[in-house]
């Protein structure tokens, strides 16, 4: 069964320093989604991609965060400088084309920045 | 504006019965779709079942049904016949097709009994 795949699945890392998480959707999934969920909570939307651009980004923090998906498949988000703040889990999830946009998510990122 | 409403943090069921979970939208977008996630402790999203807002009768997938009252914003969710692996945060979201924007509830925290 194809899954959404994403890597590292744990990382720690100090405040200031640089981290980038990535994601490869499912084949033929044409929208990707990046979330982060602090523990408790929801996800909350960071962006979304439909194939190599972004469709919505409302919720990125700019200053410090960046997402890409250069060729339309594969993704990685990166938070540059981290702060203790963004200690959360980081889920992708992908979409087929069914025009339902249910979502399948991968197994997710727990980031803790100390 | 686009808001999911989960009221209930916590709910106990006992195996083999039923139970609903309650989910409360808002939005302004006449075109839109409303779903169901299940988050077991391992932290994985599972997609459980998915309502159009033009569909005419209540989705169901197995043993999930969903209970959609339009013009009273509501679709909760009912889970017949509970299970021990029923235990889980459950999470209603919305898709607004017109802006694309994603949201998700605050969760229900199911627990079934045995």
């Amino acid at each position: 069964e194809a899954e959404v795949a994403q890597s590292p699945r744990y990382k720690i890392t100090e405040k200031s320093q640089a981290v980038a998480f990535w994601c490869d959707p499912i084949s033929g999934h044409a929208t990707l989604y990046w979330y982060r969920q602090i523990l408790g909570q929801g996800p909350e939307l960071l962006v979304q991609f439909q194939d190599e651009s972004v469709v919505d980004d409302s919720q990125l923090p700019k200053d410090r965060f960046s997402a890409e998906r250069l060729k339309g498949v594969d993704s990685t988000l990166k938070i540059q400088p981290a702060e203790l703040g963004d200690s959360a889990m980081y889920l992708c999830a992908s979409s087929p084309p069914t025009g339902r946009d249910e979502q399948y998510f991968g197994p997710g990122t727990r980031l803790t920045v100390t | 504006a686009q808001k999911i409403t989960q009221t209930q943090p916590g709910m106990f069921v006992q195996e083999k019965e039923a139970v609903t979970l309650d989910c409360t939208y808002d939005t302004s977008d006449p075109s839109y779709g409303l779903f169901w996630y299940k988050q077991p402790s391992s932290g994985e999203m599972i997609f459980l079942i998915y309502q159009g807002s033009y569909d005419q009768q209540n989705a169901t997938e197995g043993r999930y049904s969903l209970n959609f009252q339009k013009a009273r914003k509501s679709a909760n969710l009912v889970i017949s016949a509970s299970q021990l692996g029923d235990s889980a945060m459950y999470f209603c979201a919305m898709r607004e097709k017109g802006t694309y924007k994603y949201i998700f509830g605050t969760g229900t925290r199911l627990k079934v009994l045995a």
